[in-house]
């Protein structure tokens, strides 16, 4: 596609519930990666994916936090038990392999 | 871990005025950095990369160094345009790829 796609771009969950938040790259992209964004603060790193390998995921805030890109394109970024301090923008980025990154205009995430 | 830390939080101009954003950074083994701007609601878009090997890369009226061994580099905007307002944020390598640390951000704003 012509940019990195989001979805969904808006979600609210209630304390408890599971997301998933899924992200297709720019074709031909190898690499994908995952940040989040708190109010007013600069993104935080969260994981990387080179095709459907996951390479680097130090930045996954705790266990309820799980990526994956199973078949090297799409990933999803799974979410289990919101909290409210996961209340943040996700934003999936894709580059070649070491080529200019792209960012999605993020999935703003409502945890109520 | 890194840190990296951008001043002034917000900045605001008369249009057609010179500005310069900075940002510093703590482990000055880096081997690159990286500006990029971010509108509301929106995603991240490249900038400007300079290596470690150059003081100085310019791309029209943006002009941005780095200093490594003071943790320093900033961004020089000249004769600023309101299309200029957004967020700018500086990001230092956290891996090999496109992994990066980001500051908080300036968020700029340029009154007609």
């Amino acid at each position: 596609g012509a940019g990195v796609s989001q979805s969904p771009r808006y979600k609210v969950a209630k304390r408890g519930q599971d997301v998933a938040l899924r992200c297709d790259p720019i074709s031909g992209h190898v690499s994908l990666f995952w940040y989040q964004q708190a109010l007013g603060q600069g993104p935080e790193f969260l994981t990387y994916f080179q095709n459907e390998a996951q390479l680097d995921k130090s930045g996954l805030p705790s266990d309820r936090f799980f990526a994956e890109r199973p078949e090297g394109s799409v990933s999803t970024l799974k979410i289990q038990r919101t909290q409210q301090e996961d209340s943040a923008v996700y934003l999936c980025a894709s580059s070649r392999a070491r080529g200019t990154i792209y960012f999605g205009e993020g999935s703003w995430l409502t945890v109520v | 871990k890194q840190e990296v830390t951008q001043i002034p939080a917000a900045l605001s101009v008369p249009e057609g005025e010179n500005l310069v954003l900075n940002c510093s950074f703590t482990d000055s083994a880096i081997y690159n950095l990286q500006w990029f701007r971010q509108d509301p609601g929106k995603g991240l878009t490249s900038l400007l990369l300079i290596q470690s090997s150059q003081r100085e890369q310019t791309s029209g009226r943006l002009n941005a160094s780095l200093d490594k061994s003071s943790g320093r580099s900033t961004l020089y905007i000249a004769a600023s345009q309101p299309g200029d307002s957004a967020t700018y944020l500086c990001a230092v390598p956290r891996g090999t790829g496109n992994q990066f640390y980001f500051g908080t951000g300036t968020s700029l704003t340029v009154i007609p």
